[in-house]
């Protein structure tokens, strides 16, 4: 079966613009989890999303946001960009909210100069 | 508030030598749930095994084995005649209960950067 599909892969960006990662979870998963991933603060949980909803968000500012659709997609948003916003997202699907049995995608490694 | 400690930032053996990546938790949780990812250069992160907080049996999959003793709070990953492929970057991470009122996210260790020489 089809694993869980993050794109783009890479992504420069520049101070102050926006961007947009998009993920496709595993057919059949309805939640959507986001974490960062940065050689300083290691991998941090950014928020997760069942049924459209956002469930549960990490100790990151507003600038970050996402949303999920009705076929489980998820996109997440990071405006006004920064240069300490380059890393590496990561985004886990799972059957259920609140539980664990993530896979993960490759991720996006996005870039902010 | 969770905490996961990966004191081990990189290891470097020769192919074949056994390998032990050490993991610390802290919680006030009673349920949890720990879990071993390895993380290959390609960054996904591949699921080892995960471990509830009520089961203290030691586990071996083939070369791999864990050791958790709630005692001393660790949770620690054996690999036993390591292998080239085994070089990855290696994640301990700690969650809560399960809850369907969301999750609140895996609470990682910086993680462990193995590396197998041949």
């Amino acid at each position: 079966k089809a694993g869980v599909t993050q794109t783009p892969r890479y992504l420069i960006k520049t101070r102050g613009q926006q961007v947009t990662l998009s993920c496709s979870p595993i057919s059949g998963h309805r939640s959507v989890s986001w974490y960062q991933q940065t050689p300083g603060q290691g991998l941090q949980f950014l928020f997760e999303y069942f049924s459209e909803t956002q469930r549960n968000k990490g100790n990151f500012p507003g600038r970050f946001s996402g949303r999920q659709f009705s076929n489980s997609r998820s996109e997440m948003n990071v405006s006004t960009l920064e240069l300490g916003d380059s890393a590496l997202y990561l985004c886990a699907s799972s059957l259920a909210t609140g539980g664990y049995d993530y896979t993960f995608g490759s991720g996006t490694r996005l870039t902010v100069v | 508030a969770q905490k996961v400690t990966q004191a081990q930032t990189e290891i470097s053996v020769v192919e074949k030598e056994d390998v032990t990546l050490d993991c610390v938790y802290e919680t006030r949780d009673t349920t949890y749930y720990l879990f071993w990812y390895k993380q290959p250069p390609s960054g996904e992160l591949v699921f080892l095994i995960r471990r509830n907080s009520f089961d203290e049996q030691n586990e071996i999959s083939g070369r791999y084995s864990w050791n958790f003793q709630k005692s001393t709070s660790s949770f620690n990953f054996t690999i036993t005649a390591s292998q080239v492929v085994d070089s990855a970057v290696y994640f301990c991470a700690l969650s809560g209960p399960y809850s369907g009122g969301g999750a609140d996210g895996l609470t990682f260790g910086k993680g462990t950067h193995l590396i197998i020489q041949p």
